[in-house]
């Protein structure tokens, strides 16, 4: 499986945007983008995925180089609620594979 | 999106003993993964496990220390047997929900802890 890296950790203000960088040069052509967070104490939860083009949902947006060797995880407006790891993983286009964990960035959100 | 079910959601187990851990799916699905999170880490695949056959064990895991059963599309069963603290973990069923674009769903987590 492709490679990505995230910071370990970030912190950032209550009501403002985040962005989480993910770097993953050897992304392949086949290969989606997709996020997940974990909360403390809780498994963890699908937060959005892409292939090519910027994606937004209820829970954020992702933007996508043209490039596709890194990405950004973007919320809007951090709660304290968003407060958790998040895990940029990348999946191959066919599924019936497993998610592979790196070690993700832990979000501290400062009220 | 599938809804997941672990039983037990926590539990401190003796040194030597196993444990089973339940694994339930409010619907049928072919693909379910188990997971380990030692204290402090990221998550580990332990295995695949395909209904009507046997698991797939990723490298470090074998099947007499972790069994697993998938007796059908909506259930699974992980064993994590002949304890030791270093099996102090949180162990996660995940699953692929076809309906839902293949995304991959979890569910809560058992929290061992072997004293």
């Amino acid at each position: 499986d492709a490679k990505t890296t995230q910071p370990n950790s970030m912190e950032s203000n209550e009501e403002e945007p985040v962005h989480l960088p993910c770097n993953h040069s050897t992304i392949s052509g086949t290969d989606y983008i997709h996020w997940y967070r974990q909360l403390p104490s809780q498994g963890p939860e699908y937060v959005i995925h892409g292939l090519t083009s910027n994606v937004n949902n209820r829970m954020a947006s992702l933007a996508i180089a043209e490039d596709r060797k890194s990405s950004t995880l973007i919320l809007h407006r951090a709660t304290l609620r968003d407060a958790a790891v998040y895990y940029c993983i990348l999946r191959g286009d066919s599924g019936n594979t497993p998610l592979v964990f790196g070690k993700g960035t832990r979000l501290s959100v400062i009220a | 999106s599938a809804v997941i079910s672990q039983k037990p959601s926590r539990d401190i187990c003796q040194r030597g003993t196993s444990l089973t851990i339940q694994c339930q799916v409010d619907s049928q699905v072919t693909m379910m993964f188990w997971y380990r999170q030692q204290p402090g880490q990221s998550l580990t695949l332990i295995a695949t496990a395909n209904q009507g056959s046997e698991a797939t064990y990723e490298s470090g895991f074998v099947i007499d220390k972790f069994p697993i059963s998938r007796p059908n599309l909506t259930f699974s069963t992980l064993t994590v047997s002949n304890m030791s603290p270093e099996d102090s973990s949180i162990y996660l069923c995940s699953v692929e929900d076809t309906g839902a674009g293949n995304t991959i769903y979890f569910g809560e987590g058992s929290w061992l802890t072997v004293v």
